[in-house]
């Protein structure tokens, strides 16, 4: 148990619907990340959040959006659902305070969210 | 795009050492090899990291070559329960941000054989 916690387990929603994904970091933890896990693209870095603010982008699409609020769980929201963004939803977390943003700095992956659009 | 180069399969046989290879010739002063492991669908799993030197943990033991260029990751006595993808990955940091997103290539999937 990595101390991470993300909910729901499983999501099952229609093309066009919007969700919401909720990650609860490992205690103290600071920074919260987002990766997508699909078939076809594999562990793909979405977009971290670093005590409420963003910090870094990847390839996220427009649709989607997130948020790390001040008691520094994220939310992530997927929007106008496709059939490809059927995946993996991953959170993870890292930086406890007095060692953020270190070199050594360690990622604490959740058991992720599988969403399907059908 | 991932910095490393790992064989896509191995398989081992149960009480052996498993021994995971991975390359990274472009790696600079400054960067950490990380090994995550993802067993079936769930979330990657923390292993071990290491900058320099050898490492070893609870898990699994970390050689670093001398020219930093390549790694192996050692599973001293493999069980069944190590089937998994291992992920061998060099730690980037997104330019003026500060950031340290893990950039995942498509790892190595071993088989432990009973």
């Amino acid at each position: 148990d990595s101390g991470v916690t993300q909910t729901p387990k499983h999501l099952i929603t229609a093309t066009g619907q919007r969700v919401t994904l909720r990650c609860s970091p490992r205690s103290g933890d600071l920074s919260v990340y987002w990766y997508q896990q699909s078939l076809d693209q594999g562990l793909q870095f979405l977009i971290q959040y670093y005590n409420g603010e963003e910090r870094a982008k990847g390839n996220i699409l427009e649709r989607f959006s997130a948020q790390q609020f001040p008691d520094l769980h994220s939310e992530l929201n997927l929007s106008s659902l496709e059939l490809g963004d059927s995946a993996l939803y991953f959170c993870a977390s890292s930086a406890p305070r007095g060692l953020a943003g270190g070199p050594a700095d360690t990622q604490y992956f959740g058991p992720g969210t599988r969403l399907t659009v059908l | 795009d991932a910095k490393t180069t790992q064989p896509p399969s191995m398989d081992c046989a149960e009480g052996r050492a498993a021994n995971l290879p991975c390359n990274h010739s472009t790696i600079s002063g400054n960067e950490y090899v990380y090994w995550y492991r993802q067993i079936h669908s769930q979330g990657p799993q923390y292993i071990i990291h290491g900058l320099k030197n050898n490492e070893t943990n609870e898990m699994a033991s970390l050689i670093i070559t001398e020219d930093r260029k390549s790694s192996t990751l050692i599973l001293p006595h493999a069980t069944l329960r190590d089937t998994a993808v291992y992920y061998c990955i060099v730690r980037v940091s997104v330019k003026g941000q500060g950031a340290q997103k893990l950039v995942f290539g498509q790892g190595t999937r071993l088989t432990i054989n009973p």
